[in-house]
C-alpha cells in the first residue's frame, strides 16, 4: 500500500534535547512538508522540499531543522531552540504544487 | 496574501440532518485551486476534494457535495443525512501557486459533532 509514515506516534522530550520526527513516503511524490499543529488550530508549515537536497522555511521554521538526503525521506529535527515545542506534527507529500498533499498519522511531542 | 475563513468553529447537528460547512477564500490569483480535508480523532488529515477555479460545476459524491461559487469567494461543502462517524474537524485549504511557492493556507477549521 502507498503512504505516508510518521514515527514515533507520541514522542516526549525534556527540555533541552533535540529530537528528530521521521517521516517516509513511498508514494514517489517530489514535494514533501511538515506542519505543526496546536490545538484548534489550522495547520502550519514548518518547512517543505520540492526535491531531494533542496528545502525551504515556511511560515514557523525557527527551531527547526530539516534534511532531504532521499526522495523517500523528510526528517524533522526539533530543536532546544524552538521554545514552545509541544504539539501535534504532521509530515504530507505531493505529486507537485498543483495537486492535494497527502498526510501521515502525525507524531505528538511533548515537552517535559 | 492567501486568506481562508472558516467562520463557524464548532457545529453539531443530529444524525440524518443535513450540515454545511462554510468556506471563504481570498485570494489575488487568477487561477487556483481549492481543497477540503477532513481530519477525525485519530488525528490524520484525509484528503476529500480538490477544485479547480475554472470548474464552477458542483461536485457530489455520495452523501458528501461541494458548491463553489467564484463570485462570492466561497467553496462550501455539504453533508446530507449526516452519520456518527462524519464527526472531525473539517479544514479548507487554498495553495499558493505564485512564483514557485508551495505554501498551502488552511483554514481554522470547523469541528462537527454529530450526535446520535
Amino acid at each position: 500500500d502507498g503512504g505516508i509514515t510518521q514515527s514515533p506516534k507520541y514522542l516526549f522530550r525534556k527540555e533541552g534535547q533535540n529530537v528528530t520526527l521521521s517521516c517516509e513516503q513511498n508514494l514517489n511524490h517530489d514535494a514533501m512538508y511538515w506542519y505543526r499543529q496546536d490545538p484548534g488550530q489550522g495547520l502550519r508549515l514548518i518547512y517543505y522540499s520540492q526535491i531531494v537536497n533542496d528545502f525551504q522555511k515556511g511560515d514557523i521554521a525557527e527551531g527547526y531543522s530539516v534534511s532531504r538526503e532521499k526522495k523517500e525521506s523528510f526528517p524533522l529535527t526539533v530543536t532546544s531552540a524552538q521554545k514552545n515545542p509541544t504539539a501535534f506534527y504532521l509530515c504530507a507529500s505531493s505529486k507537485d504544487r498543483y495537486n492535494e498533499q497527502f498526510f501521515g498519522p502525525g507524531t505528538r511531542l511533548t515537552v517535559l | 496574501a492567501q486568506k481562508v475563513t472558516q467562520a463557524q468553529t464548532e457545529i453539531s447537528v443530529v444524525e440524518k440532518e443535513d450540515v454545511t460547512l462554510d468556506c471563504v477564500y481570498e485570494t489575488r490569483d487568477t487561477t487556483y485551486y481549492l481543497f477540503w480535508y477532513k481530519q477525525p480523532p485519530s488525528g490524520e488529515l484525509v484528503f476529500l476534494i480538490r477544485r479547480n477555479s475554472f470548474d464552477e460545476q458542483n461536485e457530489i459524491s455520495g452523501r458528501y457535495s461541494w458548491n463553489f461559487q467564484k463570485s462570492t469567494s466561497s467553496f462550501n461543502f455539504t453533508i446530507t443525512a449526516s452519520q456518527v462517524v462524519d464527526s472531525a474537524v473539517y479544514f479548507c485549504a487554498l495553495p499558493s501557486i505564485g512564483a514557485g511557492s508551495y505554501q498551502l493556507t488552511f483554514g481554522k477549521g470547523t469541528k462537527l459533532s454529530v450526535i446520535p
